[in-house]
């Protein structure tokens, strides 16, 4: 499944470092998702965007910033982050309106040092 | 949304049928059931939804009770790559219907 692309696939960063995630959806969908899975947690909904407006913020905290700039691509902006914030960060994208089935990205692995 | 209920685990042999129920006694008459399933470390897989009839795709079928308070996702011939945790989940109330609340699922074994 190539649908939803995300980068990068793997990454290790410091607290005080800034590091952007990236997802790219090619499926034509209007509406984008970050998850976060800890391990051994179920996935945590982050941040949802239909038509490149936020729709939801789950009580993120602010050190997690996303963007979405247009309907195909949706950024997670990372700093000053914690290393309980180390998990895999899922993107997905559905179709919009009543069609919410979603499909998702690989994920990035994301580790604080 | 309405809260599901599922087996923690299941064992099937490869080329059998794998029935995984679902219990979602709360669900209102606006929401439908999907199923998703996540190989280990990799994103969750979209299998198939439903609403009020069965479903059958290239994947799975999907059998839902006619008072619509339980649900079965049969796999009808599993292989080894069936191995995965499935989830099912009730979405689809009012403004809300984008959100997709997952549990921990049932961790479906094939066993060769």
């Amino acid at each position: 499944e190539t649908g939803v692309t995300q980068t990068p696939r793997h990454l290790v960063m410091g607290m005080t470092n800034k590091k952007s995630l990236k997802c790219e959806q090619h499926l034509g969908h209007n509406a984008m998702y970050w998850y976060k899975q800890s391990a051994k947690k179920p996935l945590e909904l982050m941040f949802v965007y239909s038509l490149e407006e936020r729709v939801e913020n789950n009580s993120v905290p602010s050190r997690f910033s996303p963007e979405c700039p247009n309907s195909s691509h949706l950024f997670l902006h990372l700093h000053t982050l914690q290393p309980e914030d180390s998990a895999l960060y899922l993107c997905a994208s559905s179709p919009g309106g009543i069609r919410q089935e979603q499909y998702f990205g690989p994920g990035t692995r994301l580790t604080v040092t | 949304d309405a809260k599901t209920t599922q087996p923690p685990s299941m064992d099937c042999a490869e080329g059998r049928a794998a029935n995984l129920p679902c219990n979602h006694s709360t669900i209102s008459g606006n929401e439908y059931v999907y199923w998703y399933r996540q190989i280990h470390s990799q994103g969750p897989q979209y299998i198939i939804h439903g609403l009020k009839n069965n479903e059958t795709n290239e994947m799975a079928s999907l059998i839902i009770t006619e008072d619509r308070k339980s649900s079965t996702l049969i796999l009808p011939h599993a292989t080894l790559r069936d191995t995965a945790v499935y989830y099912c989940i009730v979405s689809g109330s009012g403004g809300s219907n984008y959100k997709l609340t997952f549990g921990k699922g049932t961790l479906l074994t094939v066993n060769p």
